[in-house]
């Protein structure tokens, strides 16, 4: 069983859809929760982190986190094409090692 | 503020060789991570530094090494290269958690 899981995708929503991007994790002791998008070629940019149970609103962008079913999602709201990439789910534990899903490619098509 | 800078951003090298990567953190980040990024395998962690001290090791060979300096800056290190050592490399700084990627140094062994 893979430590952090992530749907590859493609995940394609229309232009102005709820996107909703899905990521569950083995390890019960884990006590931080990153998204990051990945353009084609660039490197990861973090969009939200959230540590504890419930949602997390940072304008377009939602994480909710449930630990008791090991579970992080992120919600886009208006999705644009310019939203367009690979969202990277990742998982922390008391230190800075993330550990990472492989990544669900989304497609905003207009 | 300025970012995370990674040095050089490309590099080509044979097998046999070997290879340092150099990441300046973002100012006021004590903690830098290095990650190997590859299509077949994602983001992998390698390590991380803290105030000029190993702080965590990932699942790699002794080929890979690491150290960090005391203005925080960091370097990776890759003895005898093989080709499955062509990566993107990455260096995140951090504090409070959050971390945040440099642009990458991409390796090409040939």
């Amino acid at each position: 069983q893979k430590e952090v899981e992530q749907n590859s995708g493609p995940l394609s929503v229309p232009e102005g859809a709820i996107a909703s991007l899905n990521c569950t994790y083995s390890d019960r002791g884990s006590q931080s929760f990153f998204w990051y998008r990945q353009y084609s070629g660039k490197s990861p940019e973090l969009i939200m982190s959230i540590y504890s149970n419930g949602d997390k609103e940072d304008g377009r962008f939602t994480a909710q986190l449930n630990k008791a079913s090991q579970y992080v999602s992120l919600l886009i709201r208006d999705s644009q094409p310019s939203d367009s990439a690979t969202y990277l789910c990742a998982v922390g534990h008391n230190t800075d090692k993330l550990i990472f899903g492989t990544g669900t490619r989304l497609q905003v098509f207009p | 503020k300025a970012g995370v800078t990674q040095t050089p951003r490309y590099l080509i090298k044979t097998r046999g060789q070997q290879v340092t990567l150099s990441c300046s953190p973002i100012s006021g980040h004590r903690s830098v991570s290095w990650y190997q990024q590859t299509p077949g395998q994602g983001l992998q962690f390698l390590f991380e530094y803290f105030s000029e001290t190993q702080r965590n090791k990932g699942n790699f060979p002794g080929r890979f090494s690491g150290r960090q300096f005391s203005n925080s800056r960091s370097e990776m290190n890759v003895s005898t290269l093989e080709l499955g050592d062509s990566a993107l490399y990455l260096c995140a700084s951090s504090r409070d958690r959050e971390q945040y990627f440099g642009p990458g140094t991409r390796l090409t062994v040939t």
